[in-house]
This record gives C-alpha cells, structure tokens and sequence, in this order.
C-alpha cells in the first residue's frame, strides 16, 4: 500500500508561472488536506475536502485552489506562483474528516522555490 | 479557537539522557490532542494521540505524553534518547467535531553522542 503519493518531489517555478501540485491516496479516505511548512511557522492548512465534491478554505487559502472529482485525488493549483509561495508542501488524509480525534495520514511533500 | 505553544524551537540531549519535549494548547471545547514527528526530508507521522481515554498515552518508538487539563499541557517524554530519535516533533490540536487540526511551530531534537 502506497498511502500518498505526491509529484513533483521538488519544483523551481519563474513567479506568474502555473504550477499543479498533484496528490493521490490509496486509502479510501473520506477526507484530504493541503498544508504548507515554512521554517519557524509549523505546518499551515491551504485547503481541504471532507468527501469527493466539497472543498473548505483553511488557514492560509489566497493565491491557491484545489479540486476535489474523485475519492483519491486532491490537486492543489497555484494560478499566478508568486515568491512568497516558496515552500514545502504536504498533502494528508484521514478516513472520515469529521471527527476530530482522526489521525491525518501524511504525503512526502513536495518542495518548491518560485523565483 | 485553538492553538498550541511548543516552548523551545530548538531541544539538545545527550544519548541516553532524557528527552521532554513541552507542548501548551487552548481550546474551547474539550481538545484531542497529537503529536508527529517528522524525520529529515519527510512527510510527518503520527507518535501518539489523546482523545479523552486515558491520560498517560503511549506512543511508538517509546514515546509517551501525559494530558494534563489543569496545566492546559501535553508534554512529550522518553527516558532514554537514541540517535535515531533526532528529528521534528509536532504538537497539534483539535476540537470536538472540529477535524482541522491547528500546529505548533515545532521542536526540533538534536541527540548527541
């Protein structure tokens, strides 16, 4: 069992540059996260979906969008990659969403630099 | 509203020696709380979780936490530091029906020989 698998593993983009960053799971999990880590800051919810269809705004969502079509999949698209965008990203699931006591299952991250 | 405070961005023990690692949180309902723990160039995973049975929680790798609701604390402890320990340690929060889980800054352990 895979779990998450997230791509790219590392990305430089030029600033106003459209970047996808793609995140799959295998588990059959209800619902899926988008954070970012920045040093000295901890990890930030961009986005999340508690089941295929639905999206929410977490923390930090301006300048980010995702999509939600299927059970396993949770790209997260950055329009217009401005510098500030620089950062490690993590994508996490966890079996229903809804219950706060749910362990959340974490991707390798991707790591970008936007120039 | 949530939040946790990690006190000490940065913790230094010698191996074999005792590892804490302080973690404060405030919720307005009654919180679930978590750690991680996440190794060079990784993804997190998860070390232990409270969720309102026991309050002595033990985790993997010999970790252990103790949910205090006077103190508002859930410290992070091992007796015995192993070189391989080295790593960030995550305290996070979450409250009732709420699934968002809120992050501290993080810990990062050093274990020196």
């Amino acid at each position: 069992i895979a779990g998450i698998t997230q791509a790219p593993t590392s990305q430089i983009l030029a600033a106003g540059r459209r970047m996808t960053l793609r995140c799959t799971q295998d588990m059959r999990h209800n619902a899926m996260y988008w954070y970012r880590q920045d040093l000295g800051l901890g990890l930030r919810l961009i986005h999340y979906s508690n089941t295929a269809g639905t999206t929410g705004k977490g923390e930090v969502p301006d300048g980010y969008s995702v999509s939600r079509a299927n059970t396993d999949d949770f790209p997260l698209t950055l329009a217009s990659a401005v510098p500030s965008q620089t950062s490690v990203y993590f994508c996490a699931s966890s079996p229903q969403g809804l219950a706060g006591q749910e362990t959340q299952y974490f991707g390798p991250g991707t790591r970008l630099l936007v120039l | 509203a949530q939040s946790v405070t990690q006190l000490g961005s940065h913790v230094s023990v010698s191996e074999g020696a005792l590892v804490l690692l302080r973690c404060n949180y405030s919720s307005s309902v009654p919180p679930y709380l978590f750690w991680y723990v996440q190794y060079p160039n990784q993804g997190l995973q998860l070390l232990l979780k409270y969720t309102s049975a026991a309050t002595l929680v033990k985790g993997i790798n010999g970790f252990e936490a103790e949910f205090k609701k006077s103190e508002t604390s859930f410290h992070l402890t091992k007796p015995s530091a192993h070189m391989s320990d080295a790593a960030e340690y995550f305290c996070a929060v979450s409250g009732g029906s709420n699934y968002k889980l809120t992050f501290g800054k993080g810990t990062l352990l050093t274990v020196n020989p």
